[in-house]
């Protein structure tokens, strides 16, 4: 049973443009939210993360929205550019259980 | 560099063959964790320890693989009689007990041939 669902699988986006990557969850006890990028051989670095306390998280370029009602979360990224392009992973956690379930990944390419 | 550390980064092995993999947490992080990620795939939870006690195993985990951390500082993950399945990058992250956050390693890619 896939906890995470993450889409796209894939995403092509234009210098400049905004990039946008979805996850639903299913189960209700997950109160943490992460992203991680990852470039290829590397492994996964923590991008942004929420609590569902909150329904929007901004770090510079990175915005995590938030949707408790609907099981929802996603991951936008302003003003996208080259070294963007990576694979993006949302995950989720409990307080209780700190072991992180991931979507499958997203891979971007930011096009010049 | 997150200051999860992992050691080798790459792995070449013959299927049969025993193979042992090492992780060192950012120092004072407790909380240690092991995943497995296939090409395509999020990384998958194995195994986390706090401290030296190993408190959770995956189903994923099968009866080859043993983890330690025997002072809980740095920890070992051994595969015994790989096989091709097995090939995957094995990936450490830690944590800090208390926080939420977990810092990955740059991972070991095993390749069983």
């Amino acid at each position: 049973q896939q906890q995470v669902k993450q889409s796209p699988q894939s995403l092509i986006v234009q210098k400049g443009g905004i990039s946008i990557i979805n996850c639903a969850y299913e189960n209700t006890a997950f109160d943490y939210f992460p992203w991680y990028q990852q470039f290829p051989g590397k492994g996964p670095a923590l991008l942004i993360a929420i609590r569902p306390d909150v329904s929007e998280k901004k770090e510079g370029r990175f915005t995590i929205s938030f949707n408790k009602s609907a099981k929802q979360f996603s991951l936008h990224i302003m003003d996208s550019q080259p070294g963007d392009s990576a694979t993006y992973f949302c995950a989720a956690s409990t307080k209780g259980y700190s072991t992180l379930t991931f979507g499958k990944g997203t891979m971007l390419l930011v096009s010049p | 560099d997150t200051g999860v550390s992992q050691d080798p980064r790459h792995k070449i092995t013959k299927r049969g063959q025993n193979v042992t993999f090492r992780c060192d947490p950012i120092s004072e992080h407790n909380r240690l964790y092991w995943y497995r990620q296939t090409l395509g795939q999020g990384p998958e939870f194995l195994t986390y320890f706090q401290n030296e006690a190993q408190l959770e195993k995956s189903r994923l985990l099968s009866d080859r693989f043993s983890a330690e951390r025997p002072k809980g500082s740095f920890s070992t993950l051994e595969i015994q009689r790989t096989e091709q399945g097995d090939s995957a990058m094995y990936l450490c992250a830690s944590r800090l007990t208390g926080s939420y956050e977990q810092y990955f390693g740059p991972g070991t890619r095993l390749t069983v041939t």
